[in-house]
């Protein structure tokens, strides 16, 4: 399976600002997901990162609040805009090197709190 | 819509007691079946996968799950657990017509040494 790293790891927020999160693989994949984990609930998906073109947003999820950016087989940045404390979760990427039914596997994830 | 169903959000088991995960889902085409596994301070690793094929499906550590398609359950199981397999456990659900991975809710599971 490949290896996923995320940045940062967590970080503590204003409310107000962005944050970018990044999402790494060490080989090349055909498909990358970001999730949200809220706290004490399950992964709930915001998008699908596609490279070369604008990332599909599940029901809930906009891009003006979640800007997504791949610009290769291997990179994804999520970015949090006009934070406030609701966005308080983990956010985690995905990658498979199948089709969309294929196994996922996930970065660390990163801690956002916001204050 | 389509969701997954874990009805244990909490489990507390003794070492090498049994242990069985229920998890069921709401969608009637064909699916596929994950479940995935948090240790503490770690991420979300593979724990077993079924596509096709013999229902009863193995995973690593001694886990296994069996499809039951009429029941439209994937329950997890484990004849004995051991104090490191304590976790949050997580069965998933993609159907392949949406091509989206569903999480149920998870269930804790707390093995006491």
């Amino acid at each position: 399976s490949a290896v996923i790293s995320q940045k940062p790891s967590r970080d503590i927020c204003q409310r107000g600002t962005s944050l970018t999160i990044q999402c790494q693989v060490d080989s090349q994949v055909t498909m990358m997901f970001w999730y949200r984990q809220q706290p004490g609930q399950s992964l709930t998906l915001i998008a699908t990162a596609n490279q070369g073109s604008e990332a599909t947003y599940e029901s809930g999820f906009v891009i003006d609040k979640f800007p997504i950016s791949r610009p290769n087989l291997t990179f994804s940045t999520l970015t949090v805009s006009n934070m406030s404390p609701e966005d308080s979760s983990i956010y985690l990427c995905s990658v498979t090197s199948g089709g969309a039914g294929e196994t996922q596997y996930f970065g660390p994830g990163t801690r956002l709190l916001v204050l | 819509a389509q969701s997954v169903s874990q009805h244990n959000h909490h489990v507390i088991l003794s070492e090498a007691a049994s242990l069985e995960l229920g998890c069921n889902y709401s969608y009637g085409g064909t699916v596929n079946l994950f479940w995935y596994v948090q240790y503490p301070g770690q991420h979300l690793q593979l724990l077993l996968k079924y596509f096709s094929g013999d229902p009863l499906v193995k995973g690593i550590k001694g886990f296994e799950a069996e499809f039951i398609k009429s029941k439209f359950s994937f329950n997890l199981r484990k004849p004995s657990v051991q104090w490191s397999d304590t976790a949050e456990y997580f069965c998933a659900v993609n159907a392949l017509i949406r091509g989206k991975l569903i999480f149920g809710q998870g269930t804790e599971l707390s093995v006491k040494p």
